[in-house]
């Protein structure tokens, strides 16, 4: 099946401080999503984003779908950023997610 | 987006019985559905898809008959999970697709 890997796996940041979590996919896929799983364990939707950049507030996402990558842009982080951070991707018709990357924002 | 809710929360039991968790999407309807287990620290393995009026599809390694999934509408699927053990002990999430996925908020289940 297809391999996702995530980059770093932990992280520890400054309040402020901007940071880039990446994304490798071994093959194609049709849809591609990121998510941030609070403390309490409910995954957010941050962005359903198989090709091109979007952006939503001091987030914002790039897949290029040709070289099997995504990065997730976080600037100005906050305390409230905390937490993992999941890639997901979709082959055909379901999900499949990488390792996470696990995010502390120090205040 | 869409709401996906599950329940319940979490559940206690004691080794050798049997939970049902339910999965609903609360503003859309779903003929598919999946299930996925997390341990802690880890990440998310789907366990089965779930089909609205048919039989669930259970990913490699998954016991079929230890985990009962049921779609019997467009907005509900259930899991069982039969006789359970402490090695069940997990949080299982499920998710729904209108247009992207949408997940649940998860059960957390501890089997003493």
């Amino acid at each position: 099946g297809i391999q996702v890997e995530q980059s770093p796996p932990d992280l520890i940041l400054q309040e402020g401080a901007n940071s880039t979590l990446r994304c490798n996919f071994s093959d194609s896929v049709n849809n591609l999503q990121w998510f941030h799983q609070n403390p309490w364990g409910q995954l957010i939707n941050l962005f359903y984003i198989p090709s091109g950049t979007k952006q939503n507030g001091r987030l914002s996402a790039t897949t290029v779908a040709t070289e099997r990558y995504s990065l997730l842009y976080i600037s100005s982080s906050q305390t409230t950023d905390s937490g993992v951070y999941f890639c997901a991707v979709d082959p055909g018709n379901m999900l499949t997610f990488g390792g996470g990357t696990r995010l502390m924002v120090k205040p | 987006g869409a709401v996906v809710s599950q329940h319940p929360s979490w559940v206690i039991c004691k080794s050798g019985t049997s939970v049902k968790i339910e999965c609903r999407s609360l503003d859309f309807q779903a003929t598919t559905m999946f299930w996925y287990r997390q341990f802690p620290k880890q990440s998310l393995m789907l366990m089965a898809t779930s089909n609205e009026g048919s039989k669930a599809t259970y990913e490699q390694g998954v016991e079929k008959d230890k985990f009962l999934i049921n779609h019997a509408s467009l907005t509900l699927s259930t899991l069982t999970v039969t006789s359970a053990h402490p090695e069940d002990s997990s949080f299982y999430i499920c998710s729904a697709r209108s247009g992207e996925q949408f997940f649940g908020p998860g059960t957390r289940l501890t089997v003493l």
